[in-house]
């Protein structure tokens, strides 16, 4: 597959434990966050956003929390599974037609 | 199926010959993006359409050009590569500007220009 990023930060987490994938914006302006998940060779796929007026949103087996306090955004992947295993991007933006800034990535290997 | 497709997949040239890498989507969307990656940098983008014959500038134009003359298609024209554009390339689409959020990317173009 395609090498998206060969220094990635890296958590490898059993299979069927939970996963917390974090990152910090610089941007207190903000008023989106985003998470893609990259698989090898693919393209980013969407996964979950929130807006800077919520510190909680939940999908189906993620969660994204929001500290502006400190900027930080956090995924959580619920009973991880082999196929989460990929690239994940947070990525930010303002409100408008303003374009994502993405961040530069963390590699999540699942054990099984 | 919706999808967007990208080619080439795969493209290897030389400085200074023109190149296009095309970018079609079929689900109807009015916002249209290019993206490169690279180890370290994450993906900055390029250029982006918010509709028909409506393009701008992203983080990173230079080098690049654009067009938007119908919805679906959204080509990258590099008039003439240099070896710093060497990259991962993605083409992406969503519904309209006011759902940037959710980016619907194609599979990538692996260029390299030597």
């Amino acid at each position: 597959g395609e090498s998206v990023g060969l220094h990635l930060p890296t958590l490898s987490v059993q299979e069927g434990d939970n996963s917390i994938i974090n990152c910090a914006y610089s941007n207190s302006a903000s008023d989106y966050f985003i998470w893609y998940k990259q698989e090898s060779g693919k393209g980013p796929q969407f996964i979950i956003d929130i807006r800077s007026n919520m510190d909680k949103r939940q999908g189906q087996r993620v969660t994204v929390l929001l500290n502006k306090t400190v900027k930080h955004l956090s995924l959580q992947i619920a009973a991880t599974q082999p196929g989460d295993s990929a690239v994940y991007f947070c990525a930010e933006r303002n409100s408008g037609n303003t374009p994502l800034v993405f961040g530069k990535g963390t590699r999540l290997s699942v054990i099984a | 199926e919706a999808q967007v497709t990208q080619n080439p997949r795969y493209l290897i040239t030389v400085t200074g010959k023109k190149l296009t890498v095309t970018c079609s989507q079929n689900m109807n969307h009015e916002y249209m993006s290019w993206y490169r990656q690279d180890p370290g940098l994450g993906l900055r983008q390029i250029y982006y359409s918010m509709n028909v014959e409506v393009t701008d500038k992203g983080d990173v134009p230079e080098g690049y050009k654009v067009s938007r003359k119908e919805k679906r298609n959204f080509p990258l024209i590099l008039e003439s590569p240099s070896p710093n554009q060497t990259s991962l390339y993605f083409c992406a689409c969503s519904f309209s500007s006011g759902s940037i959020n959710e980016q619907f990317f194609g599979p990538g173009t692996r260029l390299t220009v030597l």
